[in-house]
């Protein structure tokens, strides 16, 4: 069974630009969540996806934004990009709404790391 | 607002001996308490998670957790430690009524065995 996958791996942009990251979850997974990681603020959660639909929004700018297919595929993007976006930016999918579930780990992709320059 | 600290932010180790990484959370409520591990370049692994029931909790590669609903606290830790233990590792927590999938996470202690 394929694991979180994560594209790009690497990308590098500059200020001003805008980028678009996706994540294809484990196959059968609904839930879809991203995680920014920086050397200064450690990981912190953007937003989380079920069927579509946001369900739960971390405190970062309107900048920030996201969306989930039917397939559950996920993208975020985000738009005027500042120095203090480079990070590596984390997606991580689940069966199902709830953490507390038997079967309901989150499992993490490798990650997009974003240089912006 | 939740938050947990990671009391060591670098804690290095000879190979063989045990090893305790600490992790405190703030919150009156009832609480997930996760621990996860991150090796080079690679994404979030999870090793043990407390939902509810028993406050020591086995995880993966040999490491074990325990609750202590009183002092805040959900410790990590292995008795005998091994060269591919060398990561990072992350203490996080999720609270039931935000029904989601939602972690606040610690800073991280980086775990260095040495030879």
């Amino acid at each position: 069974k394929a694991g979180v996958t994560q594209t790009p791996r690497y990308l590098i942009k500059t200020r001003g630009q805008q980028v678009t990251l996706s994540c294809s979850p484990i196959s059968g997974h609904r839930s879809v969540s991203w995680y920014q990681q920086t050397p200064g603020q450690g990981l912190q959660f953007l937003f989380e996806y079920f069927s579509e639909t946001q369900r739960n929004k971390g405190n970062f700018p309107g900048r920030f934004s996201g969306r989930q297919f039917s397939n559950s595929r996920s993208e975020m993007n985000v738009s005027t990009l500042e120095l203090g976006d480079s990070a590596l930016y984390l997606c991580a999918s689940s069966l199902g709404l709830q953490l507390a579930g038997p079967h309901n780990e989150q499992f993490f992709g490798p990650g997009t790391r974003l240089t912006v320059l | 607002a939740q938050s947990v600290t990671q009391l060591d932010s670098q804690v290095p180790v000879f190979e063989e001996a045990p090893v305790e990484l600490r992790c405190n959370y703030s919150s009156s409520v009832s609480v997930y308490l996760f621990w996860y591990v991150q090796y080079p370049n690679q994404g979030l692994q999870l090793l043990l998670k407390y939902l509810s029931g028993s406050t020591l909790v086995k995880g993966i590669n040999g490491f074990e957790a325990e609750f202590n609903k009183s002092q805040t606290s959900f410790h990590l830790r292995k008795p005998s430690v091994h060269i591919s233990d060398t990561a990072e590792y992350f203490c996080a927590v999720s609270e039931p009524s935000w029904g989601a999938q939602k972690l606040v996470f610690g800073q991280g202690t980086r775990l260095t065995i040495n030879p």
